[in-house]
């Protein structure tokens, strides 16, 4: 079966210190993945998205990047975190064989609280 | 881009009450999705549906693709449903399954 992992679930940084989000899928191959943010409050923004290795599309511009070196690891960066920086970070993925209209799956997800 | 909007932002009920989630959206699609957001964060899917009625236990979800309309009900609700409700829908250049997503129905229900 497939999984996603998502870590760390909580994290602590100061303003200007750089940021690491890692993310991994197990039990598929060539997934779509997709890095969201869900500030205090608000819905859910999708920030990136990868449809494969070294391919990343970004949706708003902001102050943080994505990669992809594997297939199953999509990694979200920051070399210097803002305050508005906070929030909840979700890693999802689907397939991304056979079409649109698949279902999404979600890591657990990273709360990031910038101080 | 397809707006989603969803009514109400905000549902307090009592234990055992019929609940019902809406949600509507803008440019047609082929099928909607329903997610619950847990209070710790996690996401969990519990819906994809394209036409008709999806019946999962005691969650119920309709779409109507003409009206553009989705509702979620939930029958003989419990304190173990508050969550947060989430519609989302196709995004309209959807190269990569890309969702947009509604603001979420914040629920709570009372013992």
């Amino acid at each position: 079966s497939q999984t996603i992992h998502q870590w760390p679930a909580t994290l602590v940084q100061p303003v200007g210190s750089p940021l690491s989000l890692e993310c991994t899928v197990e039990g598929t191959s060539n997934p779509n993945l997709y890095w969201y943010r869900q500030a205090a409050g608000r819905g859910l923004q999708l920030l990136f998205y990868s449809v494969g290795i070294g391919q990343i599309s970004s949706e708003v511009p902001q102050n943080l990047s994505a990669s992809r070196p594997q297939d199953r690891q999509f990694i979200l960066s920051s070399k210097k975190l803002l305050l508005s920086d906070s929030g909840f970070y979700l890693c999802a993925w689907s397939p991304g064989a056979g079409g649109s209209n698949q279902p999404q799956h979600f890591g657990d997800g990273t709360r990031l609280s910038i101080l | 881009k397809n707006e989603v909007e969803q009514s109400p932002q905000n549902l307090t009920a009592q234990e055992g009450e019929f609940i019902t989630i809406n949600c509507s959206y803008s440019v047609g699609i082929s099928a909607l999705h329903w997610l619950q957001q847990h209070p710790g964060g996690g996401i969990v899917s519990l819906f994809m549906l394209s036409s008709g009625k999806k019946k999962h236990g005691r969650l119920i979800a309709t779409i109507n693709i003409q009206e553009k309309h989705s509702s979620l009900h939930i029958t003989a609700s419990h304190p173990r449903d508050s969550a947060v409700y989430i519609c989302a829908v196709p995004t309209f250049n959807n190269a990569g399954n890309m969702l947009t997503f509604g603001g979420g129905t914040r629920l709570m229900v009372k013992p």
